[in-house]
């Protein structure tokens, strides 16, 4: 089946830039999504498309794509992005409505 | 605003059927998106169930197809999830959400709370 990979944890200091990165084979034709998640909430979707914003998440959440990987970047992260992030895609079947996540990855600010 | 409440039996005896309800206000049902289920076991990842549209088109996770059915209430405006024949796997916090399709893929934009369920005798 297919899968997309995330590492489990990054630890970054307030103020530093947070990279999360997620590979999957199907990437460079599919889109990728992100989620955060903090605990005992439902995730929240902060990048749609690769690397479109949706109103209301700060400009500090960017994302990017080059070839099977996709990169979340948290720039001068804060305390409260502390907390867990899924990507998500479409598996490889080319049904655009079948959805598969990533396992996710647990930032941590020091 | 769209808003996704789940609703359903805390506590499932293993073999038998999973049921849960997703009531959606601020949204009519009827005039489009899919409409999703997504579960996290405790501790675990999110792991997608199946989607549905408003006409009662459905897609499912292959590695859950055989035990899943999602089905749509439009007069209610409520989508449902029934998983049969549940074992303690099936433990998790399950939560309904929009199903935004954006060029060609998908993702999920609005979400419930979610409610946990239990598998145990």
């Amino acid at each position: 089946s297919y899968e997309l990979t995330q590492p489990p944890s990054v630890s970054v200091s307030p103020g530093q830039t947070a990279r999360i990165t997620c590979s999957g084979d199907a990437l460079p034709k599919q889109y990728a999504y992100w989620y955060q998640q903090k605990p005992g909430q439902a995730p929240v979707l902060v990048i749609y498309k690769d690397s479109e914003r949706p109103s209301g998440i700060p400009e500090r959440f960017s994302g990017s794509s080059s070839g099977t990987t996709v990169t979340l970047t948290i720039s001068g992260v804060q305390a409260e992005d502390e907390a867990d992030y899924y990507c998500q895609s479409a598996d490889s079947s080319g049904t655009y409505l079948r959805v598969v996540f990533g396992g996710g990855t647990k930032l941590t600010v020091l | 605003q769209v808003q996704l409440q789940e609703s359903g039996p805390g506590l499932v005896k293993p073999s038998e059927t999973l049921s849960l309800t997703c009531a959606v206000s601020g949204y009519s049902i009827s005039s489009g998106y899919y409409w999703g289920w997504i579960r996290q076991p405790p501790g675990k990842g999110l792991e997608w169930i199946g989607s549905i549209y408003h006409s009662g088109s459905t897609y499912y996770n292959p590695s859950l197809k055989s035990r899943v059915t999602i089905s749509v209430d439009t007069s209610k405006n409520q989508f449902s999830l029934k998983l049969s024949s549940v074992t303690a796997a099936d433990t998790a916090v399950y939560y309904c959400a929009r199903v935004l399709a954006v060029a060609g893929s998908t993702c999920f934009d609005y979400w419930g709370q979610g409610t946990l369920v239990t598998v145990s005798s």
